[in-house]
């Protein structure tokens, strides 16, 4: 299975300013999948992003918010745009296949301030 | 909208006895079935993926599957107490994605 190095793994920001998250994967994987866990909840996707297309984003996220690139097939980044308090979370990327597995980054957890 | 519905515990039980998780799903037409183990604090770890009705063992764990009653569990045998964690059920979404539930949050005892 893929293994992901997902980056940063915390950070603190200021309100109204962006945060952009990196993954790295160590194969070729055809989507990748960003997702937001707020404490104690379970995980919320927030978009499949796919190489060569626009991320196709859930209900009650946006791209002005939430903008994803993917530039290639091993890497991905989220931006988180003009932050506050609600959404400090962790965020979480994954990438895989229904029939062998999705693994998961190590996470970011941000705290907006 | 596509659920997956988790009893979220704290679900509590001696060392070396045998945890039983339960999930239900609500696509009927899903196709692929995981268990996840997360610690505090860590993101998620695939521990057993099923595909197809029946019983699958690795180990310590058994998923368990059954399409007709939309019914997945995980059996875990001479539980640790490195087994505590939260347990997330997911099935696959329309996307490829991961649905998941809200999870079940396992004690073990010594």
């Amino acid at each position: 299975s893929a293994v992901i190095s997902q980056k940063p793994s915390r950070d603190i920001c200021q309100r109204g300013t962006s945060l952009t998250i990196q993954c790295q994967v160590d194969s070729q994987v055809t989507m990748m999948f960003w997702y937001r866990q707020q404490p104690g909840q379970s995980l919320t996707l927030i978009a499949t992003a796919n190489q060569g297309s626009e991320a196709t984003y859930e209900s009650g996220f946006v791209i002005d918010k939430f903008p994803i690139s993917r530039p290639n097939l091993t890497f991905s980044t989220l931006t988180v745009s003009n932050l506050s308090p609600e959404d400090s979370s962790i965020y979480l990327c994954s990438a895989g296949g229904k029939n062998y597995g999705y693994t998961f980054g190590s996470g970011t957890r941000l705290t907006v301030v | 909208q596509k659920e997956v519905e988790q009893n979220s515990g704290p679900l509590s039980v001696p060392e070396g006895a045998i945890a039983s998780l339960n999930c239900t799903y609500s696509d009927r037409g899903s196709q692929s079935f995981f268990w996840y183990r997360q610690y505090s604090g860590k993101s998620p770890e695939l521990i057993m993926s099923i595909y197809s009705n029946g019983d699958k063992e690795d180990g310590r764990f058994t998923a368990q599957l059954n399409k007709a009653s939309q019914y997945v569990s995980l059996l875990i045998r001479d539980s640790q107490p490195s087994d505590s964690a939260t347990y997330l059920c997911a099935v696959t979404g329309s996307q490829g994605n991961l649905i998941f539930g809200k999870g079940t949050k396992l004690s073990v005892k010594p």
